[in-house]
């Protein structure tokens, strides 16, 4: 298996619902990452997963609050947006840190 | 980071060879320069990667400077499915930001059929 997957594709949402995204991967990668893109904008990192333990935050606000319960699984929880945080939302991994990271395809947010 | 100068936009014709510049001209001895590229609807995906000499891997090809202040991937033989935005990114592999992948905003490559 040699691919990043993220679930779900697309997400609706308002702005007082609670959601999660999820990213997963089975290549023993040691080292997750979560980006933002906005339209026709390059990815911007928000979070950094390192053996399982938070590693950096970019600054992110709490309304954004990562999990990794093991090595295979990346999860970011959602609470309270705003239609700004509309984005499309990467996952990547690395074998380590510093490694060439693997992203997913992505979940489209959409926030109402 | 050090920061990477890209043409926001460039064309090709299929199957011809495309040549994408990116100037780093603040780049430091740590700084590896790597290349990925997104497209459309998609993740980043990796190219290629170097430091010093030229690279090629099954994707492309990278050619660095002799001062390091320049790099080029170079696509032998386009087709429409590398039409894509191609991020340049140097990445100090020495201190607590090599878990960073910091995008510029890449060259957007046009292939014409």
């Amino acid at each position: 298996d040699t691919e990043v997957t993220q679930t779900p594709k697309h997400l609706v949402m308002g702005m007082t619902n609670k959601k999660s995204l999820k990213c997963e991967q089975h290549m023993g990668h040691r080292a997750m990452y979560w980006y933002k893109q906005k339209a026709k904008k390059p990815p911007e990192l928000m979070f950094v997963y390192s053996y399982e333990k938070l590693s950096i935050n970019e600054s992110v606000p709490s309304r954004f609050s990562p999990e990794c319960p093991n090595s295979s699984l990346l999860n970011l929880h959602l609470h309270a947006l705003q239609p700004e945080d509309s984005a499309l939302y990467l996952c990547a991994s690395s074998l380590g840190p510093g490694e060439t990271q693997y992203f997913g395809p992505g979940t489209r947010l959409l926030v109402l | 980071d050090a920061k990477t100068t890209q043409p926001n936009s460039m064309e090709s014709n299929e199957e011809e060879p495309v040549h994408l510049p990116c100037n780093h001209s603040t780049i430091s001895g740590t700084d590896y320069i790597h290349w990925y590229r997104q497209l459309p609807s998609q993740g980043p995906e990796y190219v290629i990667h170097g430091l010093t000499s030229n690279v090629n891997n099954r994707m492309a090809s990278l050619a660095i400077a002799e001062d390091r202040k320049s790099s080029t991937l170079i696509l032998h033989r386009a087709t429409l499915r590398d039409a894509a935005v191609y991020y340049c990114i140097l990445r100090d592999v020495t201190g607590g930001s090599n878990y960073k992948l910091t995008f510029g905003k890449g060259t957007l490559l046009t292939v014409n059929p």
